[in-house]
C-alpha cells in the first residue's frame, strides 16, 4: 500500500495568516492528490483534486501544489472559518490511502 | 444539489451482522461508482469497498474482505454495505461516497455519516 505521511500534525495558526500542509508519498503517484477539509461532527468535504485543481465552490484562498512526491495544501489568508482537520488523499492506486490529518486551529 | 443519507447503524455484537443503506439524490445514480469510507472514533479516514457504477465490479480493502459485501440498486438510487462477522476493529462512522466521473480516483461528495459500533 502506498503510504500518505503528512505533517504537521497539528498547528496553530492566526487570522490572515499563510498556512502550508504538507503530504509526502511513499512512491510516485503523478498527480493523483486531493486534500479534504473536516469540521467537528461533519463529514469530509473535497478542497482539491488532481493535486492543483480547486473543487468547486471552494475558496480561490486555497492551492495545491507538488514537487516530487510531495504535495503541499496553502491557505494564503486563513479566516476563521477554516480550522478543521485537512487530509490528503491518494487516488493512485488501490487501496486509496489517507494521510494522518492535520488539525488546524486559530490562535 | 448532491445528497447521500445513510442509515442502519447502531450498537451490535461481535460476530453478528449489520446492513447500511446509502438514499442518492440530485445526481444520476447510475453513471458513478460508489464507495464506503469509515472513521474509527478520533481516528482518520480509511477506504473500505468500492463498487462500479452497474455494479458489475467490486473491490474491498483487504481487512473486510469475505464478511463485507458492497452492493447497489440503482433502480432505488440507493448503495448498500452489508457486514457480516463484526469486529471491534470495525467501530467506526461509516460514510457513503460518490468517487468521481471522470477518473473514479477521488470522493467528491459524502453523506453524513452513521455510526457503527461493535461491542458485547
Amino acid at each position: 500500500d502506498i503510504q500518505m505521511t503528512q505533517s504537521p500534525a497539528s498547528l496553530s495558526a492566526s487570522l490572515e495568516e499563510i498556512v502550508t500542509i504538507t503530504c509526502q508519498a511513499s512512491q510516485d503517484i503523478g498527480n493523483w492528490l486531493a486534500w479534504y477539509q473536516q469540521k467537528p461532527g461533519k463529514s469530509p468535504q473535497l478542497l482539491i483534486y488532481g493535486a492543483t485543481s480547486l473543487a468547486d465552490g471552494v475558496p480561490s484562498r486555497f492551492s495545491g501544489s507538488r514537487s516530487g512526491t510531495q504535495y503541499s495544501l496553502k491557505i494564503s489568508r486563513l479566516q476563521v472559518e477554516d480550522p478543521g482537520i485537512y487530509y490528503c488523499l491518494q487516488g493512485y492506486s488501490a487501496p486509496n490511502t489517507f494521510g494522518a490529518g492535520t488539525k488546524l486551529e486559530l490562535k | 444539489e448532491v445528497q447521500l443519507v445513510e442509515s442502519g447503524g447502531g450498537l451490535v455484537q461481535p460476530g453478528r451482522s449489520l446492513k447500511l443503506s446509502c438514499a442518492a439524490s440530485g445526481f444520476t445514480f447510475s453513471d458513478y461508482n460508489m464507495a464506503w469510507v469509515r472513521q474509527a472514533p478520533k481516528k482518520g479516514l480509511e477506504w473500505v469497498a468500492t463498487i462500479s457504477y452497474d455494479g458489475s465490479s467490486t473491490y474491498y480493502r483487504d481487512s473486510v474482505k469475505g464478511r463485507f459485501t458492497i452492493s447497489r440498486d440503482n433502480a432505488k438510487s440507493t448503495l448498500y454495505l452489508q457486514m457480516d462477522s463484526l469486529r471491534s476493529e470495525d467501530t467506526a462512522t461509516y460514510y457513503c461516497a460518490r468517487r468521481d466521473y471522470y477518473y473514479s480516483a477521488y470522493f467528491d461528495y459524502w453523506g453524513q455519516g452513521v455510526m457503527v459500533t461493535v461491542s458485547s
